[in-house]
Order: structure tokens, then sequence, then C-alpha cells
């Protein structure tokens, strides 16, 4: 699977938008980009992934640029609930099917 | 609805000590996955079971780990002769295993062992 780089901390103020940058410029036309987030003491939230197309949820968007080379997670209004460490993934399509995690980011959402 | 449960939530044992830690998968996945979590560090793969079967269990780290699946449903970590170097947090994640890329993994809180 292909290696990820992400800043080790960020800040964002409250109710401003996150923007969380992650490198995988040797990803391979089959992975996906799969981004989690760690509240302390807690496992993993799975956030969103995507292939190619930009994509959003309820809880963030994700921004892959044309090249699939690196990405942005994008939290619109960033809440103090907010602060965890965000792991960006990229995980080949079937085979083992297991997550390589890195270290991620510290974001640390300031009032 | 319930989500993937783990116990004991903590576990202190002593050195030498064999442990065992339990996972319960979300009701109907196929696939269970295993990490561990060192202090400062991101997870890191141990095992995965498809159904009962252990699909790939290369991220062990040594013959003292074994994990088993019987039912293809609740999953047993154990640890034997434990080490101070395993002190860690282990997770536990699981999935419907579906097929192109979409395949979401949900973790458990995980279980905070400390051998001393």
């Amino acid at each position: 699977d292909a290696k990820t780089t992400q800043p080790p901390s960020m800040d964002c103020a409250e109710g401003r938008a996150a923007n969380l940058p992650c490198n995988h410029s040797t990803i391979s036309g089959n992975e996906y980009v799969y981004w989690y987030r760690q509240i302390h003491s807690q496992g993993p939230q799975y956030i969103i992934h995507g292939l190619k197309n930009n994509e959003t949820n309820e809880m963030a968007s994700l921004i892959i640029t044309e090249d699939r080379k690196s990405s942005t997670l994008i939290l619109p209004h960033a809440t103090l609930r907010d602060t965890a460490v965000y792991y960006c993934i990229v995980r080949e399509d079937g085979g083992g099917n297991q997550f390589y995690f890195g270290t991620g980011t510290s974001l640390t959402v300031i009032p | 609805g319930a989500g993937v449960s783990q116990t004991p939530s903590n576990k202190v044992t002593e050195k030498g000590k064999y442990v065992e830690l339990r996972c319960d998968p979300i009701s109907g996945h196929t696939a269970l996955y295993w990490y561990r979590q060192s202090l400062g560090q991101g997870p890191e793969f141990l095992i995965y079971f498809q159904g009962t079967g252990a699909a790939d269990d290369s991220g062990l780290p040594n013959d003292r780990f074994f994990a088993v699946r019987p039912e293809g449903s609740v999953s047993t970590l154990k640890i034997q002769r434990t080490e101070r170097g395993d002190s860690a947090v282990y997770l536990c994640a699981s999935s419907l295993l579906l097929e192109g890329g979409t395949d979401t993994q949900y973790f458990g809180p995980g279980t905070r062992l400390t051998v001393l």
C-alpha cells in the first residue's frame, strides 16, 4: 500500500474551516483514500473515503487532486469536539483490506 | 445499533503471564481485524479474519501472539508469556467485507494492556 505524509500537528480556530492535507504521491490506480480520526482514548472513527472524485458527507469533504497524489480533508466549521488525531490512509481495493496507519495529524481546535 | 465492543477495557498483568482480550464485532460483519497501538503511534495491523479463518496474520509480532474466531463472530486475542513491550492499546475492528474499495472498518474502544 502507498505511504502517506501528513503534517504532525495543526491548529484551527473554532467555527473556521479546518483543512488537513495529505500527500500520497505513490498511490496506484486501485487505491482508495480513507480518512479516520481518533479522539483521545477512543478507537478510530471513520470519516470519509474516495477514489477519484471529491466526496462530501455530513462530517466532512474530501478533495482529491486530479493526479491523485494528494488530498485534503475539510471540516467546514470546526468545533472543540473535532480536536483529534486525523489519519489519512490509502488502501488497495481488494486484498487483505487492512489499514496501514501513519502517525497522523494532531488537530487542535482553539476556542 | 451496537458497535464493536471489547473487554476488558483495561488489563494489568505481570510479566510472564497469559492474557486474553475479547472482541465482539458488529453483528453480521464478516471481517474482523486486530490492531495494536503504542503511545504516540498510529494503530499497527496484527491479524485479519474472514469468517472463522485467519486470512492474514502477517502482523503478529511473534509466536506468543495468537487469535481465534471459532464461530465467525467473537474473537479472542491471546498473548502468552507477556513482556513489558506488549503494553499497548489493542484495537479490534469489523467490516462487511464489501467489494469495490468501499469496505469501511468500524473500531471498538480498545483494551489497554499494561504489563508490569
